[in-house]
C-alpha cells in the first residue's frame, strides 16, 4: 500500500489539459524533491520531471510539475494519443527511509 | 548510452531462493547508487531496495526485509538481488534503476526492461 496518493485515471480529448495529483504526507514530499515517470504499456518506466518542476532533455515542454505542501502536481497540455500511459509520482520518505511511489494514474485520451 | 539489462528471473516454488542480477554499462557504475524496483502483473511500481555507490549502504523494503539482500560488484558493473523464502506475493517484474543525485536532488534516470520473476507451485 503506496503512501502516496494519485487518481486511478483521468482523461480529456486530443489537444486538452490533464492534471494528476500526487498526495503525501511531511515525511515525503513535503521534505523531500519529487519526480514523475511515465509508462507506456509493456514499456519500462521513463523520467519525465525530476527535482518537483524540471524536464530532462527531450521531453517535451507539455509536460510541467510543480509542488506545495505536501502535494504535487503533474500537468500535461496539447495531449496526443501517444501520452496514453500510466504516470507514477516518486520521492524518498525521510521517516520510512524508503522511496515510495504514488499509486500511479493512467490517462485516457478520448 | 546507458544501459542496464536485467536476468535471473523464472519460476519458483514458494519458500525458494532466485539470485537477479542487472548488467550496467555506459557510464562509471561506482558512482551511483543503484535500486531495484517492482511492478506486480496489472499493479503499480514498488520499490524494493537500494544499494549506495561503494556497497556501503542499503536500504529495503519493509516487504522484503529479512528475505532480500541487495549487494553489487563495482569490478564487474553488476548489481544483484538474492531473494530468498520467497512468496507468491513477489511475483513481479523486477527493474533495476540508476539513481542520479545532484546538489541533494534524487531520481531514477535510466530503467532496465525487468526481469520476470513467478512464485507459484
Amino acid at each position: 500500500q503506496s503512501v502516496l496518493t494519485q487518481p486511478p485515471s483521468v482523461s480529456a480529448a486530443p489537444g486538452q489539459k490533464v492534471t494528476i495529483s500526487c498526495s503525501g504526507s511531511s515525511s515525503n514530499i513535503g521534505n523531500n524533491y519529487v519526480s514523475w515517470y511515465q509508462q507506456l504499456p509493456g514499456t519500462a518506466p521513463k523520467l519525465l520531471i525530476y527535482d518537483n518542476n524540471k524536464r530532462p532533455s527531450g521531453i517535451p515542454d507539455r509536460f510541467s510539475g510543480s509542488k506545495s505542501g505536501t502535494s504535487a502536481t503533474l500537468g500535461i497540455t496539447g495531449l496526443q494519443t501517444g501520452d496514453e500511459a500510466d504516470y507514477y509520482c516518486g520521492t524518498w520518505d525521510s521517516s520510512l527511509s524508503t522511496y515510495v511511489f504514488g499509486t500511479g494514474t493512467k490517462v485516457t485520451v478520448l | 548510452e546507458v544501459q542496464l539489462v536485467e536476468s535471473g528471473g523464472g519460476v519458483v516454488q514458494p519458500g525458494g531462493s532466485l539470485r537477479l542480477s542487472c548488467a550496467a554499462s555506459g557510464f562509471t557504475f561506482d558512482d551511483y547508487a543503484m535500486h531495484w524496483v517492482r511492478q506486480a502483473p496489472g499493479k503499480g511500481l514498488e520499490w524494493v531496495s537500494l544499494i549506495s555507490g561503494d556497497g556501503g549502504s542499503t536500504y529495503y523494503a519493509d516487504s522484503v526485509k529479512g528475505r532480500f539482500t541487495i549487494s553489487r560488484d563495482n569490478s564487474k558493473n553488476s548489481l544483484y538481488l538474492q531473494m530468498n523464502s520467497l512468496r507468491t506475493e513477489d511475483t513481479a517484474l523486477y527493474y533495476c534503476a540508476k539513481e542520479r543525485c545532484t546538489n541533494g536532488v534524487c531520481y531514477f534516470d535510466y530503467w532496465g526492461q525487468g526481469t520476470l520473476v513467478t512464485v507459484s507451485s
